[in-house]
């Protein structure tokens, strides 16, 4: 199994400042296909994980722009250029380059 | 407007039976593959199992190997979870989730969740 392993497990932000998570990856998540299967979600507080990357650095619909992430192979990074009070939360890295997908511990957002 | 809705979650013995129910609208189902994915209370996100458009393809979490079995019903825009020899460790809220296409092998992400049905397994 792909261990996903993200760092730090909690950080407290001041709004309007950035955050940067990272998740590390057991293996490569380069697929022979060409894409790198990593994604990140975040799961508000008393509601389902949202989809916020997918395929390592594309915003899904209506993903505000301050969000962004990189990375290659066993490296990634999601980064929010300017904290808002509504992206508190837990954030999850995800793989899917083999079945039996795995998440990271998550990654808990709060406000300062 | 994309639907998942769960249901059948309850209290159930340890050593028993549940099957959970997804039933899914606003796209065409057979379209694309769908998953569950729990959360013990607390805790973070652990994929359960997949099947692709066609059933043609499914997986499981080594946690669930053997004792879980997923289904779906086209006809009846129905994503199932039949779960079997249920543990104190099965105690999550379950999730369904539609993926972005209809294979399962790679490349699945999950672009809409349902609200999650509680399953606490207890005696």
């Amino acid at each position: 199994d792909i261990v996903m392993t993200q760092t730090p497990l909690s950080l407290s932000v001041t709004p309007g400042q950035p955050a940067s998570i990272s998740c590390k990856s057991s293996q490569s998540l380069l697929h022979s296909d060409g894409k790198t299967y990593l994604y990140w979600y975040l799961q508000k507080p008393g509601q389902p994980p949202q989809l916020l990357i997918y395929e390592v650095s594309n915003r899904f619909s209506g993903v505000p722009d301050r969000f962004s992430g990189s990375g290659s192979g066993t490296d990634f990074t999601l980064k929010i250029s300017r904290v808002e009070a509504e992206d508190v939360g837990v954030y999850y890295c995800m793989q899917s380059i083999q079945l039996l997908y795995t998440f990271g511990q998550g990654t808990k957002l709060e406000i300062k | 407007e994309v639907q998942l809705v769960e249901s059948g979650g309850g209290l159930v013995q340890p050593g028993r039976s549940l099957r959970l129910s997804c039933a899914a609208s606003g796209f065409t189902f057979d379209d694309y593959a769908m998953h569950w994915v729990r959360q013990a209370p607390g805790k973070g996100l652990e994929w359960v199992s997949g099947i692709s458009w066609n059933s043609g393809s499914i997986g499981y979490a080594d946690s669930v190997k053997g004792r879980f079995t997923i289904s779906r019903d086209n006809a009846k825009n129905s994503l199932y979870l039949q779960m079997n020899s249920l543990r104190a460790e099965d105690t999550a809220l379950y999730y369904c989730a539609k993926a972005n296409y209809g294979a399962i092998l790679w490349g699945n992400y999950f672009d809409y969740w349902g609200q999650g049905t509680l399953v606490t397994v207890s005696s």
